[in-house]
């Protein structure tokens, strides 16, 4: 069964502080994972795109991608009450012949406290 | 300004009643994706589209129906057989191909039967 898993939360952190958004998916061939803010009523927004190990950095976010251990995560630096929504982790996976497709997590909901 | 249009926002409808939603997309993609999100839950594909007039079943296509006549447009028909349609329902579009590669959404539809 392919799928991805993200602990559904709340996750609070208070505001300056580091928060940190876990991720993990079962197809071992999977080669892209991206990372979707979704505000409460609204439609998911892209916000990090990885495909290769190691970090990636983009302002305030990071994204680290562990193939190995088929994990990916999202850290958010110095978190704003802004930052109070749910992150959905998405992954390709790919078969050869077929249109890429995307699978979702859940979502992890974040708070981020005053 | 490039992006997704999906209309109506909101959508009521009694059951036994076919509807169709809308998505329309200016970023020139030729690939074009319908989701379903229910609370609490993540993003299931309903049908996607690499190309005009081809078309694919996603995980969950029974019940629904589309067409692709026209790069910008991919409509979805929610039918009388789709057992629970209430739901909020998302377009996407990206860059088509083997690979994997960033998805956009649309503001979403959320669809009433009642």
């Amino acid at each position: 069964q392919k799928e991805v898993e993200q602990n559904s939360g709340p996750l609070s952190v208070p505001e300056g502080a580091i928060a940190s958004l876990n991720c993990t998916y079962s197809d071992r061939v999977s080669q892209s994972f991206f990372w979707y803010r979704q505000y409460s009523g609204k439609s998911p927004e892209l916000i990090m795109s990885i495909y290769s190990n190691g970090d990636k950095e983009d302002g305030r976010f990071t994204a680290q991608l562990n193939k190995a251990s088929q994990y990916v995560s999202l850290l958010i630096r110095d978190s704003q009450p802004s930052d109070s929504a749910t992150y959905l982790c998405a992954v390709n996976m790919f078969t050869p012949g077929t249109a890429s497709k995307l699978t979702f997590g859940t979502g992890t909901r974040l708070q981020v406290t005053l | 300004d490039g992006g997704i249009t999906q209309s109506p926002k909101y959508l009521f409808r009694k059951e036994g009643q076919n509807v169709t939603l809308s998505c329309e997309q200016n970023l020139n993609h030729d690939a074009m994706y319908w989701y379903r999100q229910d609370p609490g839950q993540g993003l299931r594909l309903i049908y996607y589209s690499q190309i005009v007039n081809d078309f694919q079943k996603g995980d969950i296509a029974e019940g629904y129906s589309v067409s692709r006549e026209k790069k910008e447009s991919f409509p979805l028909t929610v039918t009388s057989a789709q057992k629970n349609p209430t739901a909020f329902y998302l377009c996407a579009s990206s860059i088509a191909g083997q690979g994997a590669y960033e998805q956009y959404f649309g503001p979403g539809t959320r669809l009433t039967v009642t």
